[in-house]
């Protein structure tokens, strides 16, 4: 069974400070996806990353997949108050995705 | 374009009662996916379908869920009879096609068994 387990669970930090969010798995997946969910609404799609060792850049948000393709990390530089919200990964297995237990993030302003 | 539409929002239902929650996928996708959300297990895949056929059910918990896909725009989650701990949030979502693909995700129904 393939897992992607996230850390931390819960984040709570101050406007104007960086985190860094990890996704792992002992399982390779061809592209790993990184969403964000607002309370009352559904996940919506940041990033997708394909490549072993990519990055890409959106905004102050940083994704990398990992050389292995087994983990990926999420960067925030200067986090602001609508960062707020549960951070998912979603990796590709089989025809499906599988989600990340998801990262809660909350920014006080 | 709408995006992904469901209904109800919000469902609160007794104990043994059959529920059915709605899902119209965006125009031209092909594939449909209903998940479950709770704090505790997190986003669970129940099922998805490709061209209005199921192609996985492996998440559905058990004999009481049932989905349908009647055409290739609608689907339908059926929970009868239901339980308190079917209490979560039920998500749709839609794509091209299944792999590799965007999933829009719908807004979700809430649902409370009493």
């Amino acid at each position: 069974t393939q897992l992607l387990e996230q850390s931390p669970q819960f984040l709570s930090i101050q406007e104007g400070e960086n985190l860094t969010v990890y996704c792992n798995s002992s399982s390779v997946f061809s592209s790993l996806q990184w969403y964000r969910q607002e309370p009352g609404e559904g996940p919506v799609l940041l990033v997708t990353v394909v490549t072993g060792g990519e990055v890409k850049k959106l905004k102050r948000l940083t994704f990398q997949f990992g050389d292995a393709r087994k983990d990926s990390s999420l960067h925030i530089t200067a986090a602001q108050t609508g960062d707020t919200g549960l951070y998912l990964c979603a990796g590709e297995g089989t025809y499906k995705y599988i989600f990340g237990t998801g990262t809660r993030l909350k920014v006080l302003a | 374009d709408a995006g992904v539409i469901q209904s109800p929002r919000h469902e609160v239902t007794e104990m043994g009662q059959e529920v059915t929650l709605r899902c119209k996928l965006i125009s031209g996708h092909n594939s449909l996916f209903w998940y479950r959300q709770t704090m505790m297990r997190g986003l669970e895949l129940l099922i998805y379908f490709n061209n209005n056929v199921p192609i996985d059910d492996s998440g559905m918990p058990e004999d009481r869920f049932s989905a349908k896909m009647p055409n290739a725009s609608f689907s339908t989650l059926k929970i009868q009879p239901s339980e308190p701990r079917d209490s979560a949030v039920y998500f749709c979502a839609s794509s091209f096609s299944t792999g590799g693909q965007r999933q829009y995700f719908g807004p979700g129904t809430r649902l409370t068994v009493l």
